[in-house]
């Protein structure tokens, strides 16, 4: 089976523009959650979606937005890129809400200009 | 915000000697998990400890928790240099539930 998968790997933008990062997770898993990870840092918890629903939301502004689709793979949206929103974006699944053991994917490596 | 500090920031060790981090965390939880990435790319679950235990093992890998001290560390014995990469601890939340909170990492370098 293949393991949680995002796009795309890398991606380029300049300030004020919009992102949309895609995310599937593995098969069966109904939970998705996105995390931040600025260089040098430890992953910050950006949203967690699950069975189509926003189960949690961390201290992120209202430019940031997620849904999750019937399939279970989900999008995070980022409004007016900012110079300090450039990070590596993580998506992970599991199949519970408990978060007892994540899944994650490579990453999408987003840079701002 | 970081839940847990990693300490040391960084180790640099031979191969074959043993790998100690250490992890401080500051609200109450009901588990505490070690991650490992490489390269700055995804994060691999290596174990989970859960608030009423003390010790875990797996394979080469040690987990202690002490919840009086809001502190954990993790062992790798025998370390080997497919193991250099930064560790992180994540604990969750008061209550359980839906995010975990990651420490700020430790990065191990194992050289031959």
């Amino acid at each position: 089976d293949a393991g949680v998968t995002q796009s795309p790997t890398h991606l380029i933008k300049t300030r004020g523009q919009h992102v949309t990062l895609r995310c599937s997770p593995i098969s069966g898993h109904k939970s998705v959650s996105w995390y931040q990870q600025v260089l040098g840092q430890g992953p910050q918890f950006i949203f967690q979606y699950y069975e189509k629903e926003e189960r949690g939301r961390g201290n992120f502004p209202d430019r940031f937005s997620a849904r999750q689709f019937p399939n279970y793979s989900s999008e995070l949206n980022v409004n007016a890129l900012l110079l300090g929103d450039s990070a590596l974006y993580l998506c992970a699944s599991s199949s519970t809400t408990l978060n007892e053991k994540l899944f994650f994917g490579s990453g999408t490596q987003l840079s701002v200009l | 915000s970081q839940q847990g500090e990693e300490d040391p920031q960084a180790l640099s060790i031979q191969e074959g000697e043993n790998a100690t981090m250490n992890c401080s965390y500051k609200t109450s939880i009901n588990n505490l998990q070690w991650y490992r990435q490489n390269s700055g790319r995804g994060l691999v679950h290596l174990i989970l400890i859960r608030s009423n235990e003390r010790e875990k093992h797996s394979g080469r890998l040690r987990v202690t928790l002490d919840t009086s001290k809001k502190s954990s560390s993790l062992l790798i014995t025998a370390s080997r240099a497919a193991d250099t990469a930064s560790y992180f601890c994540a604990t969750d939340g008061p209550g359980g539930g839906n995010k975990l909170t990651f420490g700020t990492g430790t990065q191990l370098k194992v050289e031959l």
